[in-house]
């Protein structure tokens, strides 16, 4: 079975400042690897995905994420956040399902 | 292109009482999944519809809920009878082949009193 770690569940920062959420996740085989946005008030939308090729992908607004398959990781990154980041960011993850299973999500605070 | 739509947006029901929750995922998307969030804790996998049949439904949590997709258009999640556990936010999402990118809708929060 997969499953996801997100390491951290809150998280605030200044604008300007650099993100790095952490993902881990675990299981055996080919992965899928996403990450989604949630903005108050708003749906999940997707950020960006990973499924073969450049480890390192680039999502909208910004954002990247880099997949270690060593590690078993895929950490998003921001080189600097602004208030409109301010949301909830979920990692999820699908294997031979190919059902995405989720981690419990990371609340990102950005004081202006 | 419409989105994946579910309604209705929130629902506040008493314990014992049932409640139906509706989900159009987009046009000729044949596969749908339901979610569930309970507050502050991971989002969990309920089902999943590839048309109209149940690919996968080990997530869901007991007989007190049913899911049907007649036609394979939209679906519905019927919750009968509520208990207090049973509040969160229920999440659809519907993709067009399996592995690709999922367009999830924007949540019923169901609030069991």
């Amino acid at each position: 079975a997969q499953s996801v770690s997100q390491h951290n569940h809150h998280v605030i920062l200044s604008e300007a400042a650099s993100l790095e959420l952490g993902c881990n996740y675990s299981y055996g085989g080919t992965v899928n690897l996403f990450w989604y946005v949630q903005y108050p008030g708003q749906h999940l939308q997707l950020l960006l995905k990973y499924f073969s090729g450049d480890p390192l992908v680039k999502g909208i607004k910004g954002f990247e994420a880099e997949f270690i398959k060593s590690k078993f990781s895929f950490n998003l990154r921001k080189p600097s956040v602004q208030w409109s980041d301010t949301a909830e960011y979920f990692c999820a993850v699908s294997g031979g399902s190919y059902i995405p299973t989720f981690g419990r999500g990371t609340s990102l605070i950005v004081h202006p | 292109e419409a989105g994946v739509t579910q309604f209705p947006s929130h629902s506040v029901i008493e314990k014992g009482q049932t409640v139906t929750l509706r989900c159009d995922p987009i046009s000729g998307h044949d596969n749908l999944y339901w979610y569930r969030r309970v507050m502050g804790k991971e989002i969990k996998f309920l089902l999943h519809f590839v048309k109209e049949s149940k690919q996968d439904e080990s997530g869901m949590p007991n007989n007190r809920f049913l899911a049907e997709r007649t036609g394979g258009t939209y679906s519905t999640l019927k919750v009968q009878p509520a208990e207090l556990e049973d509040s969160g936010v229920y999440f659809c999402a519907s993709s067009q082949s399996r592995g690709s990118g999922y367009t999830f809708g924007s949540g019923t929060r169901l609030t069991v009193v």
